[in-house]
């Protein structure tokens, strides 16, 4: 069972439509949630963190977790052509003394115009 | 304010060769680590400093090695290159350790191809 595991994709959606990228992990004690977005061949940016469970919202973003599940999503409302991207799923195990993350393979998304 | 710096962006080095990749991270961030992207095994942790020193390592051999200088800034080497080498190496910093409202930030990263 891989660490962090994300559905490679790609996720189509149309213009306008709720994108639901879904992200799971494996160890129990992970504290720390990032989202990360990748253009083709850009670097990764950091679309959103949460740390507790339930819904943090940033514009037309919003990150869910769930700790007793295991479980991160990220949604996208009104999914844009610029959207269009691999969106990263990222995991801190061990809290405060490290910086170190595990990635999951991350999801492509495409937005259809 | 500028962003996580790295150079340089591409390099073609042959088997055997060493190579070494700079980063500078953003004004005030103290903490540096390393990723090795490639499409097969996708973002793996290479190794983190913070103060000038090694705080954690991931999987990869002693070849690759890595420090951080008194200003922030880091560079990491890999020496007798091999062809699973290549990849893009990504430098990330942030303010402090743990994530924890401190999130990384990545740099546009050094395309690094052996032959």
């Amino acid at each position: 069972q891989k660490e962090v595991e994300q559905n490679s994709g790609p996720l189509s959606v149309p213009e306008g439509a709720i994108a639901s990228l879904n992200c799971t992990y494996s160890d129990r004690g992970s504290q720390s949630f990032f989202w990360y977005r990748q253009y083709s061949g850009k670097s990764p940016e950091l679309i959103m963190s949460i740390y507790s469970n339930g819904d943090k919202e940033d514009g037309r973003f919003t990150a869910q977790l769930n700790k007793a599940s295991q479980y991160v999503s990220l949604l996208i409302r009104d999914s844009q052509p610029s959207d269009s991207a691999t969106y990263l799923c990222a995991v801190n195990r061990w809290g405060g003394a490290t910086n170190k993350l595990i990635f999951g393979t991350g999801t492509l998304l495409a937005v259809q115009p | 304010k500028a962003g996580v710096t790295q150079t340089p962006r591409y390099l073609i080095k042959t088997r055997g060769q060493q190579v070494t990749l700079s980063c500078s991270p953003i004004s005030g961030h103290r903490s540096v680590s390393w990723y090795q992207q490639t499409p097969g095994q996708g973002l793996q942790f290479l190794f983190e400093y913070f103060s000038e020193t090694q705080r954690n390592k991931g999987n990869f051999p002693g070849r690759f090695s890595g420090r951080q200088f008194s200003n922030s800034r880091s560079e990491m080497n890999v020496s007798t290159l091999e062809l699973g080498d290549s990849a893009l190496y990504l430098c990330a910093s942030s303010w402090g350790q743990g994530t924890y409202n401190s999130p990384l930030h990545f740099g546009n990263g050094t395309r690094l191809t052996v032959t």
